[in-house]
């Protein structure tokens, strides 16, 4: 079975410094997909970055970047020029390979970061 | 516009009594439809997920059930609930398998 896992329960870090959430997952595929979701306080979980593991080019969203190491099979996402708004419940989550090009049928999910931001 | 309505919010239940949890999805057609719990201090856990209409796949053996009894509702359900079904509940949906999950606002299930 797969399995993530988040090593960092509680992260922090300066308003507009930088900060990097590790993540690493446990599988026997060769073709996956990996997502971060971030659960502020109003609890709704919203997908913030996902990468394809075919894809050697690390994902980027504005100012969120993943660096993905398949041979390590490590996933971790960093936050630039962090924000107030970015406080939240940060997940990593892995899709075995799917029928679509998504991965959508069955998230497993790591037990969380909880990053702070100090203003 | 796309929308996801789950309640109720917050629901205490005596152990032993049944439960419904119910998740409707506005703004699209045959949706891929899920339910996760979320345990303290645990990452979300997938129950069961459905691509159709009496489509249901169940990841964990469990108390739980589910039901998808029209295109767009999803229900959670059990007859005899336990102590360990406590927790926190999302239903989530996706428009096709090519598009991202987007989740419910949860419901807070505490049995006592």
């Amino acid at each position: 079975a797969q399995t993530v896992t988040q090593s960092q329960p509680e992260m922090s870090v300066q308003e507009a410094e930088t900060v990097t959430l590790s993540c690493t997952y446990d599988t026997s595929e060769s073709d996956y997909y990996l997502f971060w979701y971030k659960q502020p306080p109003s609890r709704q979980m919203i997908l913030v970055i996902r990468q394809e593991a075919y894809k050697q080019q690390n994902a980027t969203e504005n100012r969120f970047s993943v660096n993905f190491q398949k041979a390590a099979k490590s996933f971790s996402l960093k936050i630039s020029d962090s924000q107030l708004g970015d406080a939240a419940m940060y997940f990593c989550a892995y899709s075995p390979p799917s029928i679509s090009n998504f991965g959508n049928e069955k998230l497993t999910f790591g037990t969380g970061t909880r990053l702070t931001i100090i203003p | 516009s796309q929308t996801i309505h789950q309640w109720p919010a917050t629901l205490v239940q005596p152990v032993g009594s049944p439960l419904s949890l119910e998740c409707t999805v506005e703004g699209t057609s045959n949706p891929n439809l899920y339910w996760y719990r979320q345990a303290a201090g645990r990452g979300l856990q997938l129950l069961f997920y459905s691509v159709g209409i009496g489509q249901i796949s169940s990841e964990v053996p469990q108390n739980l059930s589910a039901s998808r009894p029209q295109d767009r509702q999803f229900i959670l359900s059990s007859k005899k609930l336990l102590l360990s079904d406590s927790g926190f509940y999302l239903c989530a949906y996706a428009p096709d398998s090519n598009q991202p999950q987007h989740f419910g606002d949860g419901t807070r299930l505490s049995i006592l």
